[in-house]
């Protein structure tokens, strides 16, 4: 089974840096993804961690830490379009599990 | 393009009514799943399909069906829809459940409410 733990809500100024952390036990660890998610709207892939470290892909960053079932994504050079919840998505063997969601709220 | 289609994206029915809701992808995905988003519980798996006729339950299949007769098409049944089926529906497609590539891409979602 999974268990996933991250943030219900954030707040942050624009033009900040903001890390929202995710916390999982999983069984059948096989990487872990971050998508993006407007209200309303479908998610949208972020970036996808299968090895212990950072990848950095523009303004988004994603660490993990495989033997801490530990992750973050790190968002630099807030904009306003950023507002958006953020998921965290281990995944197991055969099946990919979202946590709730982190509401991201990017202020002037 | 390379994309995920649902249909309807709207749908307002009575309890008991039976409904379809139907899924393609036009990317030769084996992967396909779907996936119900309600406030405060985030986005939930109600079944996935490893490939043609290869379909197994999620984590809340209780009151769905689904088939995959073809690799494109995964459709999403609601025998006798009830309240509690309310819901905000999702469903995506990968190219492998297992691989370094295999982002899900998400269909633009179902908004379902039974009354």
């Amino acid at each position: 089974g999974q268990n996933i733990d991250q943030p219900t809500e954030m707040t942050a100024t624009e033009g900040a840096i903001v890390q929202i952390n995710c916390t999982y036990q999983t069984s059948g660890f096989n990487g872990l993804f971050w998508y993006q998610q407007h209200a309303g709207e479908a998610p949208t892939f972020l970036s996808y961690n299968v090895l212990d470290g950072l990848e950095e892909k523009g303004r988004f960053s994603s660490f993990l830490s495989r033997s801490k079932g530990y992750s973050y994504l790190l968002l630099k050079e807030l904009q306003m379009k950023d507002s958006a919840s953020y998921l965290c998505a281990p995944r197991g063997s055969y099946q990919l599990t979202f946590g709730k969601g982190t509401k991201l709220s990017v202020i002037p | 393009e390379a994309q995920v289609t649902q249909n309807p994206r709207y749908l307002i029915t009575v309890t008991g009514k039976k409904l379809t809701v139907t899924c393609s992808q036009n990317m030769n995905h084996e992967y396909m799943s779907w996936y119900r988003q309600d406030p405060g519980l985030g986005l939930r798996q109600i079944y996935y399909s490893m490939n043609v006729e290869v379909t197994d339950k999620g984590d809340v299949p209780e009151g769905y069906k689904v088939s995959r007769k073809e690799k494109r098409n995964f459709p999403l049944i609601l025998e006798s829809p009830s309240p509690n089926q309310t819901s905000l529906y999702f469903c995506a497609s990968s190219s492998r459940v297992a691989g370094p590539t295999d982002t899900q891409y998400f269909g633009p979602g179902t908004r379902l409410t039974v009354l």
